[in-house]
C-alpha cells in the first residue's frame, strides 16, 4: 500500500533563508507525488506534482521538489523563505491500484517564517 | 468556472442531529471525494465516487453516508452527529486521466 511520511511536524526558518520540508514515500510502483499548501483557514492549493517525467519538479511561488527513488524521498525546497510562505504543507501520494485514484496525505508540516 | 463549491461554510450541531454537506463541481470531473481534516492527522478519505452512480468507502467511513446525485454533485450526510465528527470537511474532484485533485473551500463543523 502507498503511504507518505512527513518527517517534521513543525519547521521554523528566518525570512530569506532556505526552506526544506521532508517527505518520504512508500509505494509498490512508480508513484505520482504532490505537494499541497494550506494557508490558515483556507483550502488546499497544489504547489507541484511529480508523475515520472523530470525528477526535479518546479512549482509555484519558487518551490521545487526532487524525486529520489533510491531514497524514496520527495523533499520540498525553496531557496529563500518569504513571510507569505507561512502555512501548512502536505505531501501526497496517489494510489490507483483500485482503478480509481485515491490520495494518501501525510500528516502535514507547519512552516513558520520568522522576521 | 466556480471549480468546487461547498455549502455550508460553517455549521454547529448538537449531538444526535443530522445534516447534509453539499458539494458541486463544474469541471465535468468523473471522480469526487470527501475528506475530513483534523489537527496533526492530515486529510483522511471518508468516501469517494469514481463516477455517477458509484460510491466507495475510504479510510474513515463510519458515521457517514454519501450520495452521488449526478455528475456534478456529491453530498455527505451525518445521520446522528457525534462530537468526534467535529472537523473540517473538504470535497475534491479530478478527471480520471489527470490525477490532480481540485479542492473546495471546506466546511467547518462543530458538534456539541
Amino acid at each position: 500500500a502507498q503511504s507518505v511520511t512527513q518527517l517534521d511536524s513543525h519547521v521554523s526558518v528566518s525570512e530569506g533563508t532556505p526552506v526544506l520540508l521532508r517527505c518520504n514515500y512508500s509505494s509498490s510502483y512508480s508513484p505520482s507525488l504532490f505537494w499541497y499548501v494550506q494557508h490558515p483557514n483556507k483550502g488546499l492549493q497544489l504547489l507541484l506534482k511529480y508523475t515520472s517525467a523530470a525528477t526535479l519538479v518546479k512549482g509555484i511561488n519558487g518551490f521545487e521538489a526532487e524525486f529520489k527513488k533510491s531514497e524514496t524521498s520527495f523533499h520540498l525546497t525553496k531557496p529563500s523563505a518569504h513571510m507569505s510562505d507561512a502555512a501548512e504543507y502536505f505531501c501526497v501520494v496517489s494510489d490507483a491500484t483500485s482503478g480509481t485514484y485515491k490520495y494518501i496525505f501525510g500528516t502535514g508540516t507547519r512552516l513558520k517564517v520568522l522576521a | 468556472n466556480a471549480g468546487v463549491t461547498q455549502t455550508p461554510k460553517f455549521q454547529v450541531l448538537k449531538t444526535g442531529q443530522s445534516m447534509t454537506l453539499q458539494c458541486a463541481q463544474d469541471m465535468n470531473h468523473n471522480s469526487m471525494y470527501w475528506y475530513r481534516q483534523d489537527p496533526g492527522m492530515g486529510l483522511r478519505l471518508i468516501y469517494y465516487s469514481a463516477s455517477e452512480g458509484t460510491t466507495d468507502k475510504g479510510e474513515v467511513p463510519n458515521g457517514y453516508n454519501v450520495s452521488r446525485l449526478n455528475k456534478r454533485e456529491f453530498s455527505l450526510r451525518l445521520e446522528s452527529a457525534a462530537p468526534s465528527q467535529t472537523s473540517v470537511y473538504f470535497c475534491a474532484s479530478n478527471r480520471p486521466t489527470l490525477d490532480t485533485q481540485y479542492f473546495g473551500p471546506g466546511t467547518r463543523l462543530t458538534v456539541l
